[in-house]
């Protein structure tokens, strides 16, 4: 079975500091990845996707994909409180366009 | 800000019964899917619909689930005998892109069997 993996427990950091979140996949033919933020109980909203290797920086967040070794990143610059969430990892898989969800790392930003 | 909208947001059932979730994608989107979360869980994928018609669905989406568009605006999900273990939230989203994840989600309707 094809699985998105995100094992770290809750994440707690401190304002101001930087917030780093690891997401593994096993489809090594996967192409196209995504986090995504869900605050308690409301709906995933995208925040960032990276489809080649490398990084890919949006405002405070960075996104680094390596698919040789099959894992993408999440930092979070400057944490802020509001950034408080799950962290939902999702990659597309091969040969259909359904995301596959990790089951997210909780993120707490104590002010 | 044009954004997924869901109704009802929490509907109470006893096992057995039928159940109509309803969404309402973004105008110009093509491609919709439900997606559920049960919860403390993963977010799973249910069905993906475009051009009227099924493109895709899980092990989840068996006979008891159907999808329609009724008209140009709505997306229902029904579920036509409701078992406790289907007690979830149920999350429709919208994509104006088949090839991508960047799907925009709506709020969610939270289904709880009883």
């Amino acid at each position: 079975q094809k699985e998105v993996e995100q094992n770290s427990g809750p994440l707690s950091v401190p304002e101001g500091a930087i917030a780093s979140l690891n997401c593994t996949y096993s489809d090594r033919v996967s192409q196209s990845f995504f986090w995504y933020r869900q605050y308690s109980g409301k709906s995933p909203e995208l925040i960032m996707s990276i489809y080649s290797n490398g990084d890919k920086e949006d405002g405070r967040f960075t996104a680094q994909l390596n698919k040789a070794s099959q894992y993408v990143s999440l930092l979070i610059r400057d944490s802020q409180p509001s950034d408080s969430a799950t962290y939902l990892c999702a990659v597309t898989q091969s040969g259909n366009n359904r995301l596959a969800f990790g089951k997210g790392n909780q993120v707490v930003v104590i002010p | 800000e044009p954004e997924v909208t869901q109704t009802p947001s929490h509907q109470v059932t006893q096992m057995g019964q039928e159940v109509i979730l309803r969404c309402v994608p973004i105008s110009n989107h093509l491609y919709f899917y439900w997606y559920r979360q049960i919860l403390g869980q993963k977010v799973e994928f249910l069905v993906s619909f475009y051009n009227n018609e099924i493109s895709e669905k899980s092990e989840i989406f068996d006979d008891q689930f159907s999808v329609e568009r009724p008209d140009g605006s709505n997306f229902t999900l029904k579920i036509r005998s409701t078992k406790l273990e289907d007690s979830a939230m149920y999350f429709c989203a919208s994509s104006d892109t088949r090839v991508t994840g960047e799907l925009f989600f709506g709020e969610g309707s939270r289904l709880t069997v009883l």
